[in-house]
């Protein structure tokens, strides 16, 4: 019964790779977020979409590309990974202005 | 854009001491103010959060006040106990962003038994 739930929870790549991460919702929300945290816990959002519509795109690189199938959903694809992108990724949703209900994360390393 | 500055980015309390951890934001139109708390190697999860018609919140151990004309919100935990230790962030949203919320940079709250 997990509200945000996003996998895979570790991901170990190599420079240049392809990867993604998935992120699902059962909590009804309208809106879904991608949020970074480096490695000095400091949290900043990258994209939110709201009913399946980008509404934040906090000029994060043209390598990083959100989708959502459907307001349940929100995928990170991240293209040529580098160095850099290492980081946990969180999930978030939340309905209108209110609290964020976070995914348990996904920890991804680059080497 | 909005910018949150939360002090001190580390806190060492004795149990059952009290802390008070700061924020100051920028916005003046910012109307949401949410707290988290996130244990190590875990998701950040709310606490407790407040709105700008409100002054001060309580929950058990845990209040908020906000002074709006300052543009600062603080967060008071009482009776601290060692399981209270995490990184405490505070935030700040507005209506008209989406529901974008902007976090301060964490407070690191050890709590010593």
């Amino acid at each position: 019964d997990t509200a945000v739930s996003q996998t895979p929870k570790y991901l170990v790549t190599q420079m240049g790779n392809d990867k993604s991460i998935k992120c699902e919702q059962n909590l009804g929300h309208d809106t879904m977020y991608w949020y970074k945290q480096d490695s000095k816990k400091f949290l900043k959002i990258m994209f939110s979409y709201n009913n399946k519509e980008l509404i934040i795109n906090e000029t994060v690189p043209n390598r990083f590309s959100p989708k959502s199938p459907d307001k349940a959903h929100l995928n990170l694809h991240i293209n040529s990974l580098e160095l850099g992108d290492s980081a946990v990724y969180f999930c978030a949703s939340s309905q209108d202005v209110r609290a964020l209900h976070f995914g348990n994360g996904t920890r991804l390393t680059v080497t | 854009g909005e910018n949150v500055e939360q002090h001190p980015s580390t806190l060492s309390v004795q149990e059952g001491d009290s802390a008070v951890i700061k924020c100051t934001y920028s916005d003046s139109a910012s109307n949401y103010f949410p707290w988290y708390k996130q244990e190590l190697g875990k998701r950040p999860q709310l606490i407790i959060d407040i709105r700008s018609n409100v002054g001060e919140k309580k929950d058990q151990r845990i209040a908020v006040t906000l002074n709006k004309t300052a543009k600062h919100f603080s967060l008071h935990i009482t009776e601290t106990q060692p399981e209270d230790s995490a990184v405490y962030f505070c935030a700040a949203s507005k209506n008209n962003q989406g529901g974008k919320l902007i976090f301060g940079q964490g407070t690191e709250l050890s709590v010593k038994p």
